[in-house]
């Protein structure tokens, strides 16, 4: 079955870093562009970074210079490295699998996400 | 980056109606528009892709229609489970970008 699992929330003071993680399972891994997607409590959801699987990436302006996506193919792994965090940060963290089909792409599966709070 | 508007923000309709929510794109993004339904509590389920194509599963009273900028998700006939939170989603250029939600509550 495909799965995609979210680690590594938690609270983190203003400044700070964290790194989450997530492990995909039952799928070729390498071949998909995966993506975290963001939802701050009881607001919407706000895409945060892409990662190619041949490493390229991209990241949305609020977290740019500050995030940084990363995949290991081998372990079936795509980490998320955010620094200078700030309380704006607070939310679920979805990771997410990104399918292209004749020529549409579209995030088909999602982990159950990990939360993450900044403050002090 | 592209902007993303839903209408109605919020939508009270009772089981049995016929729903539509609107996505309107600050520029053309052709058909390069997703629908998801997000309950409370978890993930997104992406319901339409392309701005047209039901993902598999899905249950055929939902539909989606448009290009260019305007864009819309019919429900032919709410069913209990479909009161949720509906997003629309651009992936035109790789800065993605989400509508802001239509939250559909029971009437």
């Amino acid at each position: 079955e495909e799965d995609l699992v979210e680690s590594g929330g938690g609270l983190v003071q203003p400044g700070g870093s964290l790194r989450l993680s997530c492990a995909a399972s039952g799928f070729t891994f390498s071949s998909n562009y995966m993506s975290w997607v963001r939802q701050a409590p009881g607001k919407g959801l706000e895409w945060v970074s892409v990662i190619y699987g041949g490493g390229t990436t991209f990241y949305a302006d609020s977290v740019r210079r500050r995030f940084t996506i990363s995949r290991d193919n081998s372990k079936k792994m795509v980490f998320l490295q955010m620094n200078s965090l700030r309380v704006a940060d607070t939310a679920v963290y979805y990771c997410a699998r990104e399918t292209a089909l004749a020529g549409a792409t579209f995030f088909d599966l999602w982990g159950r996400g990990t939360l993450v709070t900044v403050s002090s | 980056d592209i902007q993303m508007t839903q209408s109605p923000s919020s939508l009270s309709a009772s089981v049995g109606d016929r729903v539509t929510i609107t996505c309107r794109a600050s520029q053309n993004i052709n058909t390069y528009l997703n629908w998801y339904q997000q309950k409370s509590g978890k993930a997104p389920k992406l319901l339409i892709y392309a701005a047209s194509s039901l993902q598999s599963g899905v249950p055929s009273r939902f539909s989606g229609r448009g290009s260019g900028t305007d864009f819309t998700l019919t429900i032919s006939s709410l069913q209990p489970e479909d009161f949720a939170t509906y997003y629309c989603q651009q992936s035109h250029n790789t800065v993605y970008s989400f509508g802001q939600g239509t939250k559909l509550e029971i009437k």
